[in-house]
């Protein structure tokens, strides 16, 4: 059973430029989480999603930042018109929609870097 | 807002002896407390949960404890190897009964020397 996929591993882009992360769920898992981790800080909840719903956006920035989890696919993080503060690595977890508990299960990250 | 606190940010052991972290939060007790490990450059792997109505779980090596009254859970490594090096992290579990995200701490990273 695969992991949590996630692509692109490393991603390049200019200020200004669109950023498009995506994530495949581990066989099964209809619930992913997308966080981010600044250099030397904790791994800080984004949004969390199940198909085709977003549940809580809370911790996603108003401007810029969108989620989707369409039926079919990977959940796609995007950032539209990326600045230097924008680098970070993006994780995204998912959890089965049958656990009592939430354990989440993480992917290897995207590492976003801003010129 | 809830806050956690990890004690820490760097531990260093000498192999075989026990490695303790301390994870303290502030407010209200999370229903769930858990424990990842990260290793540089990985997504965070799930160890262990801790349910609020428990005080002590334990997997092989490991074992979590988790006070309500001090608002605190304590992470044991017994035997520590140098394979255990990694960076360690807790995460409160704030929701009763349905899905949602966790709060991470900083995380403590943890160096087992030969």
């Amino acid at each position: 059973n695969a992991g949590v996929m996630q692509n692109p591993r490393h991603l390049v882009r200019r200020r200004g430029q669109e950023a498009r992360l995506r994530c495949s769920p581990m066989k099964g898992h209809s619930h992913v989480y997308w966080y981010r981790q600044l250099p030397e800080e904790g791994l800080k909840f984004m949004v969390y999603l199940q198909k085709e719903n977003i549940i809580d956006e809370s911790g996603m920035p108003k401007e810029r930042f969108s989620a989707e989890f369409p039926k079919e696919g990977p959940s796609i993080l995007r950032i539209q018109q990326v600045v230097r503060g924008d680098s970070a690595a993006y994780f995204c977890a998912s959890s089965p929609s049958t656990a009592p508990v939430k354990t989440q299960y993480f992917g290897p990250g995207t590492r976003l870097l801003v010129l | 807002s809830q806050k956690i606190e990890q004690n820490s940010e760097a531990l260093n052991i000498q192999e075989g002896k026990t490695a303790t972290l301390t994870c303290n939060y502030t407010n209200y007790s999370p229903a769930y407390l858990q424990w990842y490990r990260q290793d540089p450059g990985r997504g965070p792997v799930f160890l262990l949960l801790i349910r609020e109505n428990e005080k002590e779980k334990r997997k092989e090596r490991l074992k979590v404890t988790f006070d309500t009254t001090l608002k605190q859970s304590l992470f044991h490594i017994t035997a520590s190897q140098p394979a255990d090096s990694a960076t360690y992290l807790c995460a409160l579990d704030m929701s009763r009964g349905s899905q949602g995200n966790l709060i991470f701490g900083k995380g403590t990273k943890l160096s087992v020397k030969p």
